[in-house]
């Protein structure tokens, strides 16, 4: 079975602090992602890594970054929090010519 | 991408089966159906996925009628634990790369 770990299921973190969400998959998956989902607005791509050190931004990028040193890892990076950034965010992976993706449990993150 | 049309909400009790409709009349012939759901306050699982002919795997059945326009997922057995809500989507795979977009859903209530 895939296994897509994040490292958190809730974090609370104050407004202006640097947040690291960690993201681990034992699949060998070429693609990863990271998603923001939040009422009424369904899932929204933040960005998403193809490979190694490479990275696209998705729609909503602004505020976040992210680092993929290790095929199996996606880490995302809110820079400073803010409050608009409380929210559930969920890491997904896939092979890269097929169109399953398989997610985490979610991080469930509150900025205060 | 095609759009999807689902019943807002569904009910069905529990070991019987359980049909989910998926309207997508204006499909492409490249486009493949597939099927999410999210269990509240879970990351998304895929379930399945077909192009023209009916698919079954351990989770469930999917079938596709003969002009595309639309499919059914079937839950053989429902269970309790398949309350959730499900996802229709209708991707190419030249598009594998990129987000996934789940509309509202059918909210399905399994109940004993």
């Amino acid at each position: 079975d895939v296994k897509v770990t994040q490292s958190s299921r809730y974090l609370v973190k104050r407004t202006g602090e640097k947040v690291f969400l960690e993201c681990v998959q034992d699949m060998d998956h070429e693609n990863m992602f990271w998603y923001r989902q939040d009422p009424g607005l369904g899932l929204r791509l933040i960005y998403f890594s193809y490979d190694v050190k490479m990275k696209e931004k998705g729609d909503i990028p602004e505020g976040y970054s992210v680092s993929r040193e290790k095929k199996e890892r996606f880490s995302l990076i809110l820079e400073s929090a803010s409050t608009n950034q409380t929210s559930m965010y969920l890491c997904a992976s896939s092979r890269q010519s097929v169109y399953e993706q398989y997610f985490g449990p979610g991080t469930r993150l509150t900025v205060t | 991408d095609a759009k999807t049309t689902q019943p807002t909400s569904m009910d069905c009790a529990e070991g019987r089966a359980a049909n989910l409709p998926c309207n997508h009349s204006t499909i492409s012939g490249n486009e493949y159906v597939y099927w999410y759901r999210q269990i509240h306050s879970q990351g998304p699982q895929y379930i399945i996925h077909g192009l023209k002919n009916n698919e079954t795997n351990e989770m469930a059945s999917l079938i596709i009628t003969e002009d595309r326009k639309s499919s059914t997922l079937i839950l053989p057995h429902a269970t309790l634990r398949d309350t959730a809500v499900y996802y229709c989507i209708v991707r190419s795979l030249n598009q594998a790369g990129t987000a996934l977009i789940f509309g509202k859903g059918t909210t399905l209530s399994v109940s004993s």
